[in-house]
């Protein structure tokens, strides 16, 4: 089964600073998915990942799935308080298997 | 723009007590998930459901039970409540299996077993 590795478990930066969260896969990924968790809410889709090499950006943040698929990064860009939370990076490994998750990074930016 | 509404948010039970999660969606998805969170464990998939009249168990279905009656509804039973059950738990629903489709989840509801 595959199984998903976050690294670091937690974080904490100063504001301003820059960034990066690992997800590592047990198997070739085929799809990765980050989602940001805030405290008292849900998850929050972020972004998808399909192609190796494939980067992806919102705002500030950066992700990408490395060429041989079984890597992404998350980075984050001059750091703000409201980047703080729990990011996830999921993925599901085959048509019709459901999703599995990695053990989440916990993130706090320091004003 | 619902999507997936969960109640209640939070929830304190004492041992042995029964409740049921309540886990609605109105954007007429097939799939349905629970799933719980523990403190760095990330998020365990407890029972899911792909369609109405269809569910079946994930990695830690002890302890639940689920019912799917409706494509809209999927609500998570607790029967005889433990600490162990201290968690919080998180609806998602998607429109299929594909890789490429994204899970959409509800805000989640903190239970307490004391």
């Amino acid at each position: 089964s595959q199984e998903l590795e976050q690294s670091p478990q937690s974080l904490i930066v100063q504001e301003g600073k820059n960034l990066t969260i690992n997800c590592t896969s047990s198997k070739t990924l085929y799809g990765l998915y980050w989602y940001k968790q805030k405290y008292g809410e849900g998850l929050i889709f972020l972004m998808m990942l399909q192609k190796g090499g494939e980067e992806k950006s919102h705002e500030k943040i950066t992700a990408k799935l490395d060429e041989k698929k079984q890597q992404s990064s998350l980075h984050i860009t001059a750091s703000q308080p409201s980047h703080a939370g729990i990011y996830l990076c999921g993925a599901r490994p085959d048509y019709g298997q459901n999703f599995v998750f990695g053990p989440g990074t916990r993130l706090s930016v320091l004003p | 723009n619902a999507g997936v509404t969960q109640t209640p948010k939070f929830r304190i039970l004492k041992i042995g007590q029964s409740m049921t999660l309540q886990c609605t969606q109105d954007m007429n998805h097939n799939y349905m998930y629970w799933y719980r969170q523990d403190p760095g464990m990330g998020l365990k998939l407890i029972y899911y459901s792909v369609g109405a009249g269809i569910t079946d168990k994930g990695e830690v279905p002890n302890g639940y039970n689920v019912s799917r009656s409706t494509t809209e509804d999927f609500p998570l039973r607790l029967e005889l409540a433990a600490p162990s059950q201290t968690s919080v738990y998180f609806c998602a629903s998607s429109a299929s299996a594909a890789r490429n489709e994204k899970l959409f989840f509800g805000s989640g509801t903190q239970l307490s077993v004391l």
